[in-house]
């Protein structure tokens, strides 16, 4: 069974940088068919897709989001990150990090970590 | 950029048959798949690839689509099953795509 847990600051200034990591147990972040992705809720709100990195380092982030999100792999750690620049009030969410699994064109999130509540706020 | 399309709130009986749907444009050309997410906790998937149920999902718990409507059915509804629910689809243009959400309320 793999597990993913999130970890970092609950606070972070208004145009500072959000800093997440995301540790995964009970399976490789090394495994070929998955896509280590963040998702974040805004407090009373829907979800909202962020991005994904592949273990090879290969990325793909919302268009909306791509020039302020910045995401990482450490193999040997068996964990991925994220950076999120410039955060303003609107950014203040839980943050998921999620193991993404493609199969024959589907695309979908087996595995979720418990989430990261992130408030921005001076 | 792509949307999908929920209403915002279902009830339902115990023991009655509940339904939500998710639309968007060319859904039918698409996987969709569905979360269930109840207060505090991460989503849990409960369907994916349109009709797949994970291992450990009650078979009460279906997924179905017609044309461009995505439909989860929840037959037999209990008291546990009243949560959000958000269909998820991934798009070419947009990537991964969540709908908006449904409260599913047992009355």
């Amino acid at each position: 069974q793999v597990q993913l847990q999130e970890s970092g600051p609950g606070l972070v200034r208004p145009s500072e940088t959000l800093s997440l990591i995301c540790s995964v147990s009970g399976g490789s972040i090394s495994n070929g068919d998955s896509y280590w992705s963040w998702i974040r809720q805004s407090p009373g709100r829907g979800l909202e897709w962020i991005g994904y990195i592949y273990y090879t380092g290969t990325t793909y982030y919302k268009p909306s989001l791509k020039s302020r999100v910045t995401t990482s792999v450490d193999t040997s750690k068996n964990q991925f990150s994220l950076n999120l620049r410039s955060v303003t009030a609107a950014d203040t969410a839980v943050y998921f990090c999620a193991r993404g699994r493609s199969s024959s064109g589907a695309y979908y999130f087996d595995f979720w970590g418990q989430g990261n509540l992130v408030t921005v706020s001076s | 950029s792509y949307e999908l399309t929920q209403p915002p709130s279902v009830s339902v009986s115990p023991g009655q048959t509940a339904s939500i749907t998710c639309s968007g444009d060319k859904l039918g050309d698409k996987f969709v798949c569905w979360y269930q997410q109840k207060p505090g906790q991460s989503p849990l998937l409960v369907m994916y690839q349109d009709t797949k149920r994970p291992s450990g999902i009650p078979e009460r718990i279906s997924g179905s689509k017609s044309g461009n409507v995505a439909t989860l059915t929840i037959s037999g509804t209990q008291a546990m099953d009243e949560a959000d629910y958000y269909c998820q689809a991934w798009d070419v243009s947009t990537a991964v795509v969540f709908g908006g959400g449904t409260k599913l309320t047992v009355l």
